[in-house]
């Protein structure tokens, strides 16, 4: 089965640019989140996704950052105007099922290296 | 809120040597718990899910614990290999979504 594909791999932008990331989920699955992760932390979730609708947005920083998922199916996450500390790499991961309806286990991409310059 | 804790932060230990990984949270209410690792400019692979009405999962040389009511899990790796190296991170699954540990990165000396 195909996995979680996300691009691009990497990114290099100046402060104040803007940047998207897109990612295509496996096939089938409903719920799609994206993650930011700096460097030496854990994941820190940004926005989760039950099919097209939001489920979880309460850590996106909504003055900076935006996301949507159309059709219910691939999703984009947005960056305008970019700072410094968004320096980080960007995960998308999905899920046959939310957490706690019954098959949760996670599946990530890649991820996306954004530096911040 | 869950809060999700790794010690160590990191690990390193001769080849043959088993490994053991600890993970605690503060809320027991979880649905689950996974265990990822994560090598370096990768992604993260789910290793093992452990539900919360279950005490261990095994695959291979893996097992993970959990014990809800002191809040910890910890995922065993028997007979390490260097091809182990990586970062090992623990999730706890609350009201629908995870929150991450930062992880303990093990190195194995071969």
């Amino acid at each position: 089965e195909a996995g979680v594909a996300q691009s691009p791999r990497y990114k290099i932008i100046e402060k104040r640019q803007s940047v998207a990331f897109w990612c295509n989920p496996i096939s089938g699955h409903a719920t799609l989140y994206w993650y930011q992760q700096i460097l030496g932390q854990g994941p820190k979730l940004l926005i989760q996704f039950q099919n097209n609708g939001v489920v979880d947005d309460s850590q996106l920083p909504k003055d900076r950052f935006s996301a949507e998922r159309l059709k219910g199916v691939d999703s984009t996450l947005k960056i305008q105007p970019a700072k410094l500390e968004d320096s980080a790499v960007y995960l998308c991961a999905s899920s046959f099922l939310a957490p706690g309806q019954g098959y949760e286990k996670l599946f990530f991409g890649s991820g996306t290296q954004l530096s911040v310059l | 809120k869950q809060e999700v804790t790794q010690i160590p932060a990191a690990l390193s230990v001769p080849e043959g040597e088993n490994l053991v990984l600890n993970c605690s949270f503060t809320d027991s209410a979880i649905y689950n718990l996974q265990w990822f690792r994560q090598d370096p400019g990768k992604g993260l692979t789910s290793l093992l899910l452990i539900q919360s009405s279950q005490r261990e999962q095994t695959s291979g040389r893996l097992n993970a614990s959990l014990d809800k009511s002191s809040g910890r899990s910890t995922l065993y790796i028997a007979a390490s290999q260097p091809g182990d190296s990586a970062t090992y991170l623990c999730a706890a699954a609350n009201d629908y979504k995870l929150s991450f540990g930062a992880g303990t990165t093990v190195t194995v000396r071969a």
